[in-house]
């Protein structure tokens, strides 16, 4: 079974400096996806960024980008420029092999409750 | 284009009631998942489901909770006889129907709180 640890419970930044969370799994497959989702105070769920484990390049969307690094299965997220709407709690989730019938279930870590200060 | 509706928002049932949550996937994707999110917790998968099928209930509790997602109408989470541990808030997520591992979307959530 697929784990994912999120070692950081809350993390607090000022706003417009850049952040960095952590996340780490474990699993015995070669090919898999990871993602961080956003979740604010709404609770809505919300895909920040995806990654193919098979793609070499970092993934990047605006101000956050990813540092995957595939032998330490360590998927950190990066946030350039922080600003208020940030503040969230951020999940770092896991999605084994696409089978070709439908994608598995995600599996999430705790969550990092990122704060941005004025 | 809607998103992934999901109803109640919120829900209060006493121990031993029944609890009947909904989701109806955004247009075009037919594949279902359903996640519980306890307090301070991750989303913790429960089931998968395609039109008139369960593809993967591994995360599912044994008794008392039963998914389904028939051919017509939405998803439906339902929950017997709850108990105050079920209280959490309850996701649901839709993906596309073909092609490659699509993004998962997901719903506003359901709050369940058992009295």
């Amino acid at each position: 079974a697929q784990t994912v640890t999120q070692s950081q419970p809350e993390m607090s930044v000022q706003e417009a400096e850049t952040v960095t969370l952590s996340c780490t799994y474990d699993t015995s497959e070669n090919n898999y996806y990871l993602f961080w989702y956003k979740q604010p105070p709404s609770r809505q769920m919300i895909l920040v960024i995806r990654q193919e484990a098979y793609k070499q390049q970092n993934a990047t969307e605006n101000r956050f980008s990813v540092n995957f690094q595939k032998a330490a299965k360590s998927f950190s997220l990066k946030i350039s420029d922080s600003q208020l709407g940030d503040t969230a709690m951020y999940f770092c989730a896991f999605m084994g092999p696409y089978s070709g019938g439908g994608a598995d279930g995600l599996t999430f870590g705790k969550g990092t409750h990122l704060i941005i200060q004025p | 284009n809607a998103g992934v509706m999901q109803n109640p928002r919120h829900l209060v049932r006493r121990r031993g009631q029944e609890a009947r949550l909904r989701c109806s996937p955004m247009k075009g994707h037919s594949h279902v998942y359903w996640y519980r999110q306890l307090p301070e917790e991750g989303l913790k998968f429960m089931v998968y489901l395609q039109k008139e099928n369960i593809i993967d209930e591994s995360g599912m509790p044994k008794e008392r909770f039963s998914a389904e997602f028939p051919k017509e109408g939405p998803s439906i989470l339902r929950i017997q006889q709850v108990v105050r541990g079920d209280s959490a808030a309850y996701f649901c997520a839709s993906s596309p129907t073909s092609g490659g591992p699509y993004e998962q979307y997901f719903g506003p959530g359901t709050r369940l709180t058992v009295t």
